[in-house]
Formats: C-alpha cells, sequence, structure tokens
C-alpha cells in the first residue's frame, strides 16, 4: 500500500496546455510538499501545506497552484505549461515540519513539455 | 543561489570496499542534516540524519559525519554491497525547510 502516490506517473504534453498532478498520502501525516528536480538534479521546494493551510510559498510563477482540499491530498495544478516547466516533480508529506526523519516521497510525475 | 551542493556528480565503488560520499553547506544557521537514497523511478527515502549538536551518527553500515567549521558533510557507507547503487542527496534543514544537493550516483560494482 503506497504511503505516498503521484498520478500521473509521467505526462506530457503540448505548450499552453492546463495540468494537473495529483497527490495522496495515507500516513496521517499534517504537512504536505511539492518539489521539483530541475535539468540540473537540485530538488527544490516549491509549496507546502499543513492541515490544508499554505505555509510555504517559493518563488514560482503564478501559473503554478496548489489546492489542498483535505490534509491527505496536495494537487498542483499549472496552466499555459512552457517548456521551462519539464522536470520531474516530487510530492512528500512529514508528520511535522521538522521531523527528524525527514520526508516521505512519492514517486515522482515526469513532465514533457513539448 | 545552491545552498548545498554535492560536487561528485558519480562514484565507483568495489563491492566490500567504503563508499564516502560528500557534501558542502554555505548556510551556518542549517541545525539539521539528511541523506537521502533514490533508486530510478522512486523517490528519495530517508536513509540517515545528523543533528548540528553532533560530528557523527552511525547506522549500521551507514554513518554521516559533520565538520561545521568546514561546513562539510559526509557520509561513509562500509562495507558496500551492490544493493547500495542508487543517487544518494544530502539535505540541510533552515527553518523548517531543506535545502537539497543535486545528488551523487553510487555505483557499487560486484
Amino acid at each position: 500500500d503506497t504511503a505516498v502516490s503521484q498520478t500521473p506517473k509521467y505526462l506530457v504534453t503540448q505548450m499552453g496546455n492546463d495540468k494537473s498532478i495529483k497527490c495522496e498520502q495515507n500516513l496521517g501525516h499534517d504537512t504536505m510538499y511539492w518539489y521539483k528536480q530541475d535539468s540540473k538534479k537540485f530538488l527544490k521546494i516549491m509549496f507546502s501545506y499543513n492541515n490544508k493551510e499554505l505555509i510555504i510559498n517559493e518563488t514560482v510563477p503564478n501559473r503554478f497552484s496548489p489546492k489542498s482540499p483535505d490534509k491527505a491530498h496536495l494537487n498542483l495544478h499549472i496552466n499555459s505549461l512552457e517548456l521551462g516547466d519539464s522536470a520531474v516533480y516530487f510530492c512528500a508529506s512529514s508528520q511535522d515540519r521538522s521531523t527528524p526523519a525527514g520526508y516521505t516521497f512519492g514517486s515522482g510525475t515526469r513532465l514533457t513539455v513539448v | 543561489d545552491q545552498q548545498v551542493k554535492q560536487n561528485s556528480p558519480s562514484l565507483s565503488v568495489q563491492e566490500g570496499r567504503i563508499s564516502i560520499l560528500n557534501c558542502d553547506y554555505t548556510n551556518s544557521m542549517f541545525d539539521y542534516f539528511l541523506w537521502y537514497k533514490k533508486y530510478p523511478a522512486e523517490g528519495p527515502t530517508f536513509l540517515i540524519s545528523i543533528s548540528s549538536i553532533k560530528d557523527k551518527n552511525e547506522d549500521g553500515r551507514f554513518t554521516v559525519f559533520l565538520n561545521k567549521s568546514a561546513k562539510h558533510l559526509s557520509l561513509h557507507i562500509v562495507p558496500s554491497q551492490p544493493g547500495d547503487s542508487a543517487v544518494y542527496f544530502c539535505a540541510a534543514n533552515n527553518f523548517n525547510k531543506f535545502y537539497f544537493g543535486s545528488g551523487t550516483k553510487l555505483n557499487v560494482k560486484p
């Protein structure tokens, strides 16, 4: 039973389209995150929600909008996709933001914008 | 500006020998450091961590060393096994935000 699951695993779409990536965790964690792994392989935080409340919002384009309907779900919606949005996006969750064991990550969504 | 850097993109080690993965950071306010392991097509998984008040933490074959004066972190794997072949990310925590390095791909040859 997957702890943090993201769908879809792969997403190929054309420039200008709007797409969503879904994330669900069944760990009962209070905090969820979206990370982007860029072309240089760095994992960079984009957003963090704690109990459906936005707590971290890094400098990302307004085209990216997270939505948390409940604390077990954090979806990422991207409007007007651009070539530079191509990356692997990881969802993660943690019991609290400073838990020593860090995060539990999903397996990633590889987004390719053509 | 990357606050956590792993300058070796890859490392190859013979089975049974020691693997040493290095990580450098720039922010002296980091108070917690972690190592994650990532297999292809999977998300990173937590491996070991160390608080900034310590200089060493050991868990089985894995030991993390922290040198605060040099702002340097290392992960030692002894003895290395083929199943350890993966990408290893170091991460540092500041104000409840984690900063990740770009990873080092470890290949342990049988």
